[in-house]
């Protein structure tokens, strides 16, 4: 069965701050994406990437960015944290064009 | 364009009463339709998916959905609501098929009243 693994559950930081969240698949997908999730909007791209040291910007890269020096981890990185990041991120895996897999999410929290 | 609408934010049930979770997509090709479910404080998991074969699908835990191309509708159905079943559930549209070309519906809250 397809792991999709995020490093914390919960995080809170600060203004300003540079935050990384880390998403690690143990399935050997080429496909991975980061979403996030936000009451009433449902789920919205944020960046994906097809393969290792690709990225493509989805429908909301303002403010982050994102690596895949390996395959099977594609980190998120937010430069300089502001309170209207303050949401849910989910990470997912996929293969060609299978369904995605998702991790269980990292709420953050910017204050 | 292509684009989900999930007809109710919120949707309760008794327990043992069917359920009826509506969406309605608007797409430029023949597209895949998928319904995943989100349990509190866990990631999405899929339930099932429409691919153009049969236009019955049949997911897990007794849910299915069907395609109709002249509504635009892939409607989620379960005959007999159980509580493990509150969630949140998911439209999902891939239109032409690709895992970048997801349209995400805003969701449906499904509650299940003992």
């Amino acid at each position: 069965d397809v792991k999709v693994t995020q490093s914390s559950r919960y995080l809170v930081k600060r203004t300003g701050e540079k935050v990384f969240l880390e998403c690690v698949q143990d399935m050997d997908h080429e496909n991975m994406f980061w979403y996030r999730q936000d009451p009433g909007l449902g789920l919205r791209l944020i960046y994906f990437s097809y393969d290792v040291k690709m990225k493509e910007k989805g429908d909301i890269p303002e403010g982050y960015s994102v690596s895949r020096e390996k395959k099977e981890r594609f980190s998120l990185i937010l430069e300089s944290a502001s309170t209207n990041q303050t949401s849910m991120y989910l990470c997912a895996s996929s293969i060609d064009h299978s369904p995605l897999h998702f991790g269980n999410g990292t709420r953050l929290t910017v204050t | 364009a292509q684009s989900v609408t999930q007809l109710d934010s919120h949707v309760s049930v008794s327990e043992g009463t069917p359920v009826l979770l509506r969406c309605n997509y608007s797409s430029s090709y023949s597209p895949s339709l998928f319904w995943y479910v989100q349990h509190p404080n866990k990631g999405l998991q899929l339930l099932l998916k429409y691919t153009s074969a049969a236009t019955l699908v049949k997911g897990i835990n007794g849910f299915e959905a069907e395609f109709k191309k002249s509504e635009t509708s892939f409607h989620l159905t379960k005959p007999s609501a159980h509580m493990s079943d509150a969630a949140e559930y998911f439209c999902v549209v891939s239109d032409p098929p690709g895992a970048n070309n997801l349209f995400f519906g805003t969701g449906t809250r499904l509650t299940v009243i003992p």
